[in-house]
């Protein structure tokens, strides 16, 4: 069965502090794993796709990794801006459908 | 350029009543999602439209559930009756045709309907 699970499932961190998100994925073949932030009341919003192993793309202070198993989101000098909850999806091959995991919470303090 | 957009906001209604919801895509996008959070729990699919044709309703939890596609433009989905399990954020998402490639192409999601039946 396909499966996304996420850790921590909360995170808190002070401003400039850096850290990882991970996202751990079982699929029959992998055709992109995705990453979504949402805001409190807001439907997720598109950050990155990823997909294969070994594949880095970066925006800002984020960062995504793809291994054959797991992705992280690193998160270098956070800011409170960047306090949201982080959503990980993957598509298989020969589905248009994403899975997604249940997401972890950031906060960032000042 | 417009995003997704979805109506309504937010709905309550009782047990028994009938709700629609809509969701306006992209334009130009082919592909069309449906999805749907309980509180607790993670994201999940619900189906799939490319243009006018459901491609995938194996998410659809029951056949009191019904989602349409107009002319390959906007969708509804009609809950009737509504049962209190089906309080939640409903999620609309659409994205271009995916490439020939072995890649996946990224969804672009609406704010949500949060429905509640009591």
């Amino acid at each position: 069965e396909d499966q996304v699970t996420q850790s921590p499932e909360a995170l808190r961190l002070q401003e400039g502090e850096s850290s990882s998100l991970n996202c751990s994925y079982t699929v029959s073949g992998l055709r992109g794993l995705f990453w979504y932030r949402q805001d409190p009341g807001k439907g997720p919003e598109f950050l990155f796709t990823l997909y294969s192993a070994g594949e880095e793309k970066e925006k800002e202070r984020l960062k995504a990794t793809l291994t054959k198993k797991e992705s992280f989101l690193h998160i270098t000098a956070p800011k409170p801006e960047d306090s949201a909850t982080y959503l990980c999806a993957v598509q298989a091959r020969g589905q248009g459908n994403l899975i997604f995991g249940k997401g972890t919470k950031l906060s960032v303090k000042p | 350029e417009a995003g997704v957009t979805q109506f309504p906001s937010h709905s309550v209604i009782e047990k028994g009543q009938t709700v629609t919801l809509r969701c306006d895509p992209i334009s130009g996008h082919d592909n069309l999602y449906w999805y749907r959070r309980v509180m607790g729990k993670e994201i999940k699919f619900l189906l799939h439209f490319v243009k006018e044709s459901k491609q995938d309703e194996s998410g659809m939890p029951n056949n009191r559930f019904l989602a349409e596609r107009t002319g390959g433009t906007y969708s509804t989905l009609k809950v009737q009756p509504a049962e209190l399990e089906d309080s939640g954020v409903y999620f609309c998402a659409s994205s271009q045709d995916p490439n020939t490639m072995d890649g996946g192409t990224e969804a672009f999601f609406g704010q949500g309907t949060r429905l509640t039946v009591v």
